[in-house]
């Protein structure tokens, strides 16, 4: 079953506006990474937070991590239409494999 | 450098009918992995290969066959195609493991009628 399940489903924002989406998960995790994909493509990897860090920043995207609630969030800062992507966190538990959710579908409006 | 690549892009196949689906990376990367992705279900993982030589179960491994040809190939084969199984095919690669980004292809889109 998938373990990463992400929060809401679908976002609609205007560009400049902030975007957070949420993932929460159930089991303890190594690692939890976000991924991005736009319309008919592969997923694009963003960032990886390991699960003795609390926040990590790239660019315009900070990325929060508490593992006591097993969840994470996703914050895009200042957004663009080129933002328009669905997002999905990935679960890395064991050593091999990392376990998506559903993903965010985020439609940003100029 | 290409990164990941996947051929076919496209493929419609009758019910019954086999086909392999081919996966490269030239990232010199130990793991691959491939996975299918149906609307609403996110990803979910059907066999991967954490280094050359070995292959594991995902998730939903049913009616799938993997080979790791070497450490750049790992194919997907299926034996008699489903409806089920349309879907669309997505390869990925890392380092090793789940410690480190995947790197996906492209992905083939598969109908089977």
């Amino acid at each position: 079953s998938q373990q990463g399940e992400e929060d809401p489903q679908a976002l609609s924002i205007q560009e400049g506006e902030n975007a957070t989406m949420n993932c929460s998960y159930k089991t303890s995790i190594n690692n939890l990474q976000w991924y991005r994909q736009n319309s008919g493509r592969g997923l694009v990897h963003l960032i990886l937070i390991r699960s003795n860090e609390r926040e990590k920043h790239s660019g315009r995207l900070r990325v929060t991590l508490d593992t006591s609630k097993k969840s994470s969030s996703l914050l895009i800062t200042a957004s663009r239409a080129a933002d328009t992507a669905s997002y999905f966190c990935a679960r890395g538990s064991g050593y091999s494999t990392l376990t998506f959710g559903k993903g965010t579908m985020l439609l940003v409006s100029p | 450098n290409a990164g990941v690549t996947q051929t076919p892009k496209f493929q419609v196949l009758k019910t019954g009918q086999s086909m392999t689906l081919q996966c490269a990376q030239d990232m010199n990367h130990n793991s691959m992995y491939w996975y299918r992705q149906d609307p609403g279900m996110g990803l979910r993982l059907i066999y991967y290969s954490a280094s050359e030589g070995t292959t594991d179960k995902g998730e939903v491994p049913n009616g799938y066959n993997v080979s790791r040809l070497n450490k750049r190939e790992f194919s997907l084969r299926l034996e008699s195609a489903a409806p089920s199984q349309t879907s669309v095919y997505f390869c990925a690669s890392s380092t090793s493991g789940s410690s480190y980004e995947q790197y996906f292809g492209p992905g083939t889109r598969l109908t089977v009628t």
